[in-house]
Order: C-alpha cells, then structure tokens, then sequence
C-alpha cells in the first residue's frame, strides 16, 4: 500500500463547469476526511466519514458540493456550477480506527477555475 | 479569533541553528499534531502528542496542556527542511477532524 492518493492531481476547469475528484486512502482505514486549502492558509474541515457514512459536514460545504463514499474505501468529492473562490487544494486524509490516531494525508488535488 | 494560532508565520533561519515554531490554542484538546507541508502540496505527519514531548531525530514537540501551547523544535537545521509547519488540533467537542493553524513557512539557507 503506498498511502493515501488523489486523482487528478492538478484540475483546470471553467467556471460552471463540475468537477470530481476521488480519493483513495490507506486500505485498513475506516476513517476519510476531505479538507480545502486556500493559498497561505492552513486546511480547513469539509466533511468526515466514518466507513460509508458521512458523519459530520462543515458549513463550508455549501450545496453545490457533494462527497460520497459508498462502499467505505475510495471517496469521491464533486463540485458542482464551480466558481473562482472554489479554486483551492482538496486534500483527502484517513485514519485508522480509534479518535486519537496519526491522520495520513493524500498529496492533494489542485483544482483552478478559470 | 482563530482556535489555533501560530507564530512565527514566516522564519528564516541559516543552516545549523535552532529554530523554534510555536501554537497556542484556545480550546479543549484531546491531541495536538505537528504537520510539514512541502510545495506542491503533501503533507506528512511529524508528531502526535497529548501530554508531555516527543523527539524523532533532529524534531522535539513538547506540549502545555495546563497552557495550552505547544512547541516545535528543529536542532541543527538544514536546507531540506524548509516547508511549510503547520500545527492542528483535535478538540473535545469537534469529533474527529483537525482544526489547523495557518502554518508557519521556514526557509533554511546554506
């Protein structure tokens, strides 16, 4: 297993156009998280899901934004009618198990809408 | 106010000193981790701590529950570690996702 990995890594869309990008994590890890960073900014939290469910949702997901994971292994997150402030990088963590252990990070996808 | 707040924001350091980066934090934690952050994107977990410190070769992180600030430390720094340190925090009443800082972004020249 190599970790955890992002498809695409660079996206370059138009704005009004939807995006998907799909994570895969750690096999052995219950736990994805998906989090958005803006440049010079640290991430922020998008959304958590706990084998298939989603179990928490950041205000930031607005309704254009939708994540799946439906069979508790990869997840997908998709954007829809992108705008310019969408333009950021959407980094996948997972992690194993219990509450308090090592999140492990994808190299994240860098999405730019022009 | 941010519930994580680092500092220095930016660094730069000559090779060989000590460098230090610190995170305060203003809520309940049950972890706190330190992260580096490469251009391009990937970030890799350096430490995980709830009390007490850490060391993994030439890295120390060190943690005040008490205070609720926590400390990186980099001996005998070196070029290949420039990158971008990023403090985050699991809090008590957050579930399970990390609240980051804004990073602090150190540059080590020869």
């Amino acid at each position: 297993d190599t970790g955890v990995s992002q498809d695409p890594r660079h996206k370059i869309t138009k704005r009004g156009q939807n995006v998907t990008f799909r994570c895969d994590p750690i096999s052995e890890h219950n736990r994805l998280y998906w989090y958005r960073q803006t440049l010079g900014q640290g991430p922020e939290f998008l959304t958590y899901f706990q084998n298939e469910a989603q179990l928490e949702k950041s205000r930031l997901l607005s309704d254009r934004f939708s994540a799946e994971r439906p069979k508790g292994s990869f997840s997908t997150l998709e954007i829809q009618r992108t705008e310019q402030g969408d333009s950021a990088m959407y980094l996948c963590a997972s992690s194993a198990g219990q509450r308090n252990t090592e999140a492990f990070f994808g190299q994240g996808t860098r999405l730019t809408v022009v | 106010k941010n519930e994580v707040e680092q500092s220095p924001q930016n660094l730069t350091a000559q090779e060989g000193e000590f460098i230090t980066i610190n995170c305060s934090y203003s809520v309940g934690i049950s972890a706190l981790h330190w992260l580096q952050q490469h251009p391009g994107g990937g970030i890799v977990s350096l430490f995980m701590l709830s009390s007490g410190k850490k060391k993994h070769g030439r890295l120390i992180a060190t943690i005040n529950i008490q205070e609720k600030h926590s400390s990186l430390h980099i001996t005998a720094s070196h070029p290949r570690d420039s990158a971008v340190y990023i403090c985050a925090v699991r809090s008590g009443t957050s579930g399970s996702r990390l609240t980051f800082g804004e990073g602090t972004q150190l540059t080590v020249n020869p």
